[in-house]
């Protein structure tokens, strides 16, 4: 069955750059979200298919797909941006696969 | 700000059965669907199934079938999940969200509700 492989943690000092990967099989042919969780509330749609912003969204969250791998890139990291990240892929129903996905989640941490 | 409002937290016993419910905006089941995702304290997120209302079709993750049960209200805007044969692995906190639509297929899911946390316990 179809199933997305992420990094559990990932450490970055403030200002710096944050890039949180994502693997599946052929996922360039497939669409992806990402959702960003801080503790104790719902995920927030931080990027949808593959590299759209959502409305309120800052422009620091960018998103790309290359080969079998996504990428979410958080430029200028704040503290603020301190969370879970997970990745999610929406694809056509088949027998051997759930039609939607979600990848097991890293956590960022700003040191 | 769109809002999806859960019902309240629920403490259950092995074996029983829970329904939680999703107040969703008035215009939600014209062009969307709802999607059920779970989370156990400290773990991911697990997608469990969706709805998409206007069509009236289901579907559920494997995982979940013959126990989950996805149902919307077209006259109140509310979905409802229910899952029955509990044991104290679904002790979890579960959402429900609204999903975009590609043709049948669900996309991102933009606005979540709160979370309803469910413990089953003897």
């Amino acid at each position: 069955s179809f199933a997305l492989a992420q990094p559990p943690s990932v450490s970055v000092a403030p200002g710096q750059t944050a890039a949180i990967t994502c693997a599946g099989d052929n996922l360039e042919y497939k669409t992806v979200h990402w959702y960003q969780q801080k503790p104790g509330q719902a995920p927030v749609l931080v990027i949808s298919n593959d590299k759209d912003r959502p409305s309120g969204i800052p422009e620091r969250f960018s998103g790309s797909i290359s080969g079998n791998t996504a990428t979410l890139t958080i430029s200028r990291v704040e503290v603020g941006d301190e969370a879970d990240y997970y990745c999610q892929v929406c694809q056509v129903w088949d027998t051997d696969s759930d039609p939607v996905t979600f990848g097991g989640g890293t956590k960022l941490t700003v040191l | 700000q769109v809002q999806l409002v859960q019902s309240g937290a629920e403490v259950k016993k092995p074996g029983s059965s829970v329904k939680v419910s999703c107040k969703c905006p008035g215009d939600t089941f014209n062009t969307y669907g709802i999607i059920w995702v779970r989370q156990a304290r400290g773990q991911g997120l697990e997608w469990m199934g969706g709805i998409i209302p206007l069509f009236h079709s289901t579907i559920y993750a494997q995982v979940f079938e013959g126990r989950l049960t996805i149902t919307a209200d077209a006259s109140t805007t509310t979905s409802y999940m229910e899952l029955t044969n509990l044991r104290s692995e679904d002790t979890a906190s579960y959402y429900c969200s609204r999903a975009s639509l590609r043709g049948t297929s669900y996309q991102a899911a933009d606005f979540w509700g709160q979370g309803t946390l469910i413990t089953v316990s003897p």
